[in-house]
């Protein structure tokens, strides 16, 4: 089964500082693996998504990830964190091999503080 | 931004009663899921949908029960209302579940408390 670790419930950076959160994936076969964003009292929206053509993903925002099989990481990363960027963070997972339905990692809030 | 609408978007009700949301997609698209999200559990999936009345359940099914009798609409009913089921509850939409890398849309959420 197929399933996604984010590594810690909430991050806190000073703004301008790096963005570093955290995702470890398990799945028995090479994922499909997305990261979203959450702003307050909204719905979920894309920020970038693997799908095995380019281990480094950009998407919107600044934001990127690095697919790393031997680690089964999908971190993401944000080299200056900006005011806006507050917001909750999920890492989810779709197996190839599996059902296709995508899973959800438990989130992390980012926090920036001024 | 995708068509999807959810309705209602807040609603307060009494154990032990009906309840029952509604999604409503423009998108034409396959996959219908419901999520709900409570603190510290992010989204776990309550039942999805790969087309007209053909449904299935996810990991927190039980209590819920789902139908979908048109592509544009699928609907998450609560039996009897309990207040374990409070959360704020999310639909979701695919163009196809048979291609892992097509990304799910988001409604704006629902906030149901059960009282």
């Amino acid at each position: 089964a197929q399933s996604v670790t984010q590594l810690g419930s909430h991050v806190s950076v000073s703004e301008g500082a790096l963005v570093l959160l955290r995702c470890n994936y398990s799945s028995s076969v090479p994922p499909y693996l997305f990261w979203y964003v959450q702003y307050p009292n909204q719905g979920l929206q894309l920020l970038l998504k693997y799908t095995s053509a380019a281990t480094l993903v950009k998407g919107i925002n600044g934001f990127e990830a690095e697919f790393k099989k031997s680690e089964t990481s999908f971190h993401l990363t944000k080299p200056s964190a900006h005011m806006s960027d507050a917001a909750e963070y999920f890492c989810a997972v779709s197996d190839p091999g599996g059902s296709y339905i995508p899973t959800f990692g438990r989130g992390t809030s980012l926090i920036v503080h001024p | 931004d995708a068509g999807i609408t959810q309705s209602p978007r807040h609603k307060v009700t009494e154990t032990g009663t009906p309840v029952t949301l509604r999604c409503h997609q423009t998108e034409n698209h396959r996959y219908m899921y419901w999520y709900r999200q409570d603190p510290g559990h992010g989204l776990r999936l309550i039942h999805y949908s790969y087309g007209v009345k053909d449904t299935d359940k996810g990991e927190v099914s039980d209590g819920y029960s789902v139908s979908r009798s048109k592509t544009e609409d699928f609907l998450l009913t609560l039996e009897s209302a309990t207040s374990s089921q409070t959360s704020v509850y999310f639909c979701a939409i695919s163009e196809s579940g048979t291609r892992g890398d097509t990304e799910a849309f988001f409604g704006q959420g629902t906030r149901l408390t059960v009282v």
